[in-house]
């Protein structure tokens, strides 16, 4: 069974530009979660998206913004990108939502530069 | 405060010891509790979870909860070299978010 697929796997961006990240849940999953990795802040929630709808949101500003398609496949989207924005960005699956117990598998990452 | 405190470590055992990592909460009403180890350069991988008071054993691991005093703390028995690495705690509280503490770093000595 394939685990959660994340794309690209590095990218590097300079000040200003956008980027978006994709993220292919584990089959059968349909629930998404954004985490942004730094060393200083840690594991930080970005969002998490069930039924194509944002079921919850993290402290992020609104240039970070997401959506999830109809077979569960989410992507991310930061515009106007700052330094501050390198990170390693992880998105995790689960089976669904509302259920406490469900644990989250993560994908290997996006590491975003910005030059 | 913050919502699930670690601490940042190293912690460092002799190869063959038990490694007794901790986490603590704030949020009362937290229903869910997981454990993932993290390599460096790597995604974290889910090792444990729990969801009632007591121990919960699998394999060399053991998750121990006590909602009472907002803990929870992952024992590792004969530790070894490659247990070395960053453990986060991580909780699901009432909002759902599951939130993570920033990780203890073991370091297992041979």
């Amino acid at each position: 069974k394939a685990g959660v697929t994340q794309t690209p796997r590095y990218l590097i961006k300079t000040r200003g530009q956008q980027v978006t990240l994709s993220c292919s849940p584990i089959s059968g999953h349909r629930s998404v979660s954004w985490y942004q990795q730094t060393p200083g802040q840690g594991l930080q929630f970005l969002f998490e998206y069930f039924s194509e709808t944002q079921r919850n949101k993290g402290n992020f500003p609104g240039r970070f913004s997401g959506r999830q398609f109809s077979n569960s496949r989410s992507e991310m989207n930061v515009s106007t990108l700052e330094l501050g924005d390198s990170a390693l960005y992880l998105c995790a699956s689960s089976l669904g939502w509302g259920d406490s117990n469900q644990p989250q598998h993560f994908g290997d990452g996006t590491r975003l530069s910005i030059l | 405060q913050k919502e699930v405190e670690q601490n940042s470590g190293p912690l460092s055992v002799p190869e063959g010891a038990i490694a007794s990592l901790n986490c603590t909460y704030s949020d009362r009403v937290s229903q869910s509790f997981f454990w993932y180890r993290q390599y460096s350069g790597k995604s974290p991988e889910l090792i444990m979870s729990i969801y009632s008071n007591g121990d919960k054993e699998d394999g060399r691991f053991t998750a121990q909860l006590n909602k009472a005093s907002q803990y929870v703390s992952l024992l590792i028995r004969d530790s070894q070299p490659s247990d070395s690495a960053t453990y986060l705690c991580a909780v699901r509280g009432s909002s759902y978010k599951l939130i993570f503490g920033s990780g203890t770093r073991l370091l297992v000595r041979p």
